[in-house]
């Protein structure tokens, strides 16, 4: 069974502080991740997506990829309070198209 | 550009009543189209996935059922609801490798 493992949280920040969501997952032969903010209420949004080991960035958001660990992230600087959310980390599951398998999501809340 | 429509954005529906849900997706041919379904405070559980017409592969057994009766469009069907059918549904796009865009839901409430 592939899985995606994430901390239900919610993890607190503080305004401005550099808040750290990360994703673990369990099939090797993934290739493909991402990461989706789902505002309460509303359907989930794409913010990052990689491919490749090493660090992406944009704007604020930085997604970070280990595949030896297994490890995604999704790293946000200054954080604001509109970016209290859950975050779903999402993997492909490798079966010659793309199902994607998601976690449970991690909710972060923002304080001003 | 694509975009994904998704209707109605909400229902409440009584135990045993029929139900169906419409998604459509522009812009784009022979997408891959997938339902999913969250429950309150749950995670994404996928329901069905097609990649083309007449092509339904369902994830899990349960009381709901799927078509695809045209190329851009995407139905979930079910005979007699549940209590255990309420949730948000989520009808959603396979960009090719790039990820999923999400229509925005219908928030189903079986009473």
């Amino acid at each position: 069974q592939k899985e995606v493992e994430q901390n239900s949280g919610p993890l607190s920040v503080p305004e401005g502080a550099i808040a750290s969501l990360n994703c673990t997952y369990s099939d090797r032969v993934s290739q493909s991740f991402f990461w989706y903010r789902q505002y309460s209420g509303k359907s989930p949004e794409l913010i990052m997506s990689i491919y490749s080991n090493g660090d992406k960035e944009d704007g604020r958001f930085t997604a970070q990829l280990n595949k030896a660990s297994q490890y995604v992230s999704l790293l946000i600087r200054d954080s604001q309070p509109s970016d209290s959310a859950t975050y779903l980390c999402a993997v492909n599951g490798n079966t010659g198209f793309q199902k994607l398998v998601f976690g449970t999501g991690t909710r972060l809340l923002v304080s001003p | 550009s694509q975009t994904i429509h998704q209707w109605p954005a909400t229902l409440v529906q009584p135990v045993g009543s029929p139900l169906s849900l419409e998604c459509t997706v522009e812009g784009t041919s022979n997408p891959n189209l997938y339902w999913y379904r969250q429950a309150a405070g749950r995670g994404l559980q996928l329901l069905f996935y097609s990649v083309g017409i007449g092509q339904i592969s369902s994830e899990v057994p349960q009381n709901l059922s799927a078509s695809r009766p045209q190329d851009r469009q995407f139905i979930l069907s079910s005979k007699k609801l549940l209590l255990s059918d309420s949730g948000f549904y989520l009808c959603a796009w396979d960009r090719g490798g790039y990820g999923y865009t999400f229509g925005s839901g219908t928030r189903l409430t079986v009473v």
